[in-house]
């Protein structure tokens, strides 16, 4: 079974472009986190769907930042215009959400490394 | 506030000794999960382990053991004689709301 699926997997750009990463969930999961790694303030939840629909952006660290969930195997991480400070891995993963709210645990793509120059 | 502490930065151990890493978190909440997971120096974030806040029953699967304890808020992991493989970061991670991270534990284990 295919995992989660994210592109690219390296992205360089200059400052001031716009990025857009890309992830496809695993078949069936209902639930899509975004995350961000870097060493200074390691992993960070940036914004998570339950449904196609965003629960939670409080994460998502500036206007510059977008995501959307068009459908359930498919979303995109915009950062528009981006900067240096950007740099880091971008994780994606999917889970399963329950009735009941119960939480499984979630699998989480390869990531994107970007380099914003 | 949710809020989880790895306060081991880096372990270093040689092969086949017992190694715990300790994970103490923070929640209002009385219905959580916690998690851990490994991310091997390829950089992918395994999951290793999902254990909710009313089962507090320690779970072993082969070398890996994990201690919660809801008294002292800590979800511990141990891994009885490591291996080279093992040599990885280790993240403890709470949830709902999100899941918040812990800022790992980086373990070593030299030959």
């Amino acid at each position: 079974d295919a995992g989660v699926i994210q592109s690219p997997r390296h992205e360089v750009t200059e400052m001031g472009q716009e990025v857009t990463l890309r992830c496809k969930p695993i078949s069936g999961h209902n639930s899509l986190f975004w995350y961000r790694q870097t060493m200074m303030r390691g992993l960070e939840l940036l914004i998570y769907f339950n449904n196609n629909v965003p629960i939670d952006d409080s994460g998502m660290p500036e206007d510059r930042f977008s995501a959307k969930m068009p459908n359930a195997s498919f979303s995109t991480l915009k950062i528009q215009p981006s900067e240096p400070r950007d740099s880091a891995v971008y994780f994606c993963a999917s889970s399963l959400r329950g009735e009941n709210r119960n939480s499984y645990e979630q699998y989480f793509g390869p990531g994107t490394r970007l380099t914003v120059t | 506030a949710q809020k989880v502490t790895q306060a081991q930065t880096e372990i270093s151990v040689v092969e086949k000794e017992d190694v715990t890493l300790d994970c103490v978190y923070e929640t209002r909440d009385t219905t959580y999960y916690l998690f851990w997971y490994k991310q091997p120096p390829s950089g992918e974030l395994v999951f290793l382990i999902r254990r909710n806040s009313f089962d507090e029953q320690n779970e072993i699967s082969g070398r890996y053991s994990w201690n919660f304890q809801k008294s002292t808020s800590s979800f511990n992991f141990t891994i009885t004689a490591s291996q080279v493989v093992d040599s990885a970061v280790y993240f403890c991670a709470l949830k709902p709301r999100g899941m918040r991270f812990g800022a790992g534990t980086r373990l070593t284990v030299k030959p």
